[in-house]
């Protein structure tokens, strides 16, 4: 009965490779949200979207393309992976675009070899 | 965006309530005052937030400063279960639909640590 729901939970991979990150909520919200926590732990929004629609990008370089395939998913591809791309990434929703409180996911390790 | 000052790191007693500070001297009359926290290999955990008034709930108090430049997140019983670290961040309510003005910016935050 997990809310927000990420995988993989690790992912370990080489430069230049391609990978995806999968997000699903099950409780029935509108907005969605991808975060990125560096090493030295800041967490910070990369994009929303409301309703598969995209409302934040937040000048992420244009190598992440994230997908709503529909409101209860959001979903992070990643191509021609670099090492800084290493971090831990969460997916996260709110009720709505007013995103009061967000519901976060347990996270994607992303190590980048 | 609007700042806020946490101290980095606190302590207190299992079972002992704790008060954890959050300093926002150039606070907007439009923003909200949010705390999350961030248990250890977890993701963030909404806790409360407030505008103006002091607010309650199952997990939290928020008491917020007259002025509003400050508040304090109040933990009624510190568990074991209660070490994280604890964020205060100043959230515009976006009037605009995709706008990124109340986009939630973390901070450092507080490390919070509870001794049994």
């Amino acid at each position: 009965d997990t809310a927000v729901s990420q995988t993989p939970k690790y992912l370990v991979t080489q430069m230049g490779n391609d990978k995806s990150i999968k997000c699903e909520q099950n409780l029935g919200h509108d907005t969605m949200y991808w975060y990125k926590q560096d090493s030295k732990k800041f967490l910070k929004i990369m994009f929303s979207y409301n309703n598969k629609e995209l409302i934040i990008n937040e000048t992420v370089p244009n190598r992440f393309s994230p997908k709503s395939p529909d409101k209860a998913h959001l979903n992070l591809h990643i191509n021609s992976l670099e090492l800084g791309d290493s971090a831990v990434y969460f997916c996260a929703s709110s009720q709505d675009w007013s995103g009061n409180e967000q519901f976060f996911g347990p996270g994607t390790r992303l190590t980048v070899l | 965006d609007a700042k806020t000052t946490q101290p980095n790191s606190m302590e207190s007693n299992e079972e002992e309530p704790v008060h954890l500070p959050c300093n926002h001297s150039t606070i907007s009359g439009t923003d909200y005052i949010h705390w999350y926290r961030q248990l250890p290999s977890q993701g963030p955990e909404y806790v409360i937030h407030g505008l103006t008034s002091n607010v309650n709930n199952r997990m939290a108090s928020l008491a917020i400063a007259e002025d509003r430049k400050s508040s304090t997140l109040i933990l009624h019983r510190a568990t074991l279960r209660d070490a994280a670290v604890y964020y205060c961040i100043l959230r515009v309510k976006p009037m605009n639909y995709g706008g990124s003005q109340g986009n939630l910016i973390f901070g450092k935050g507080t490390k919070l640590s509870v001794k049994p």
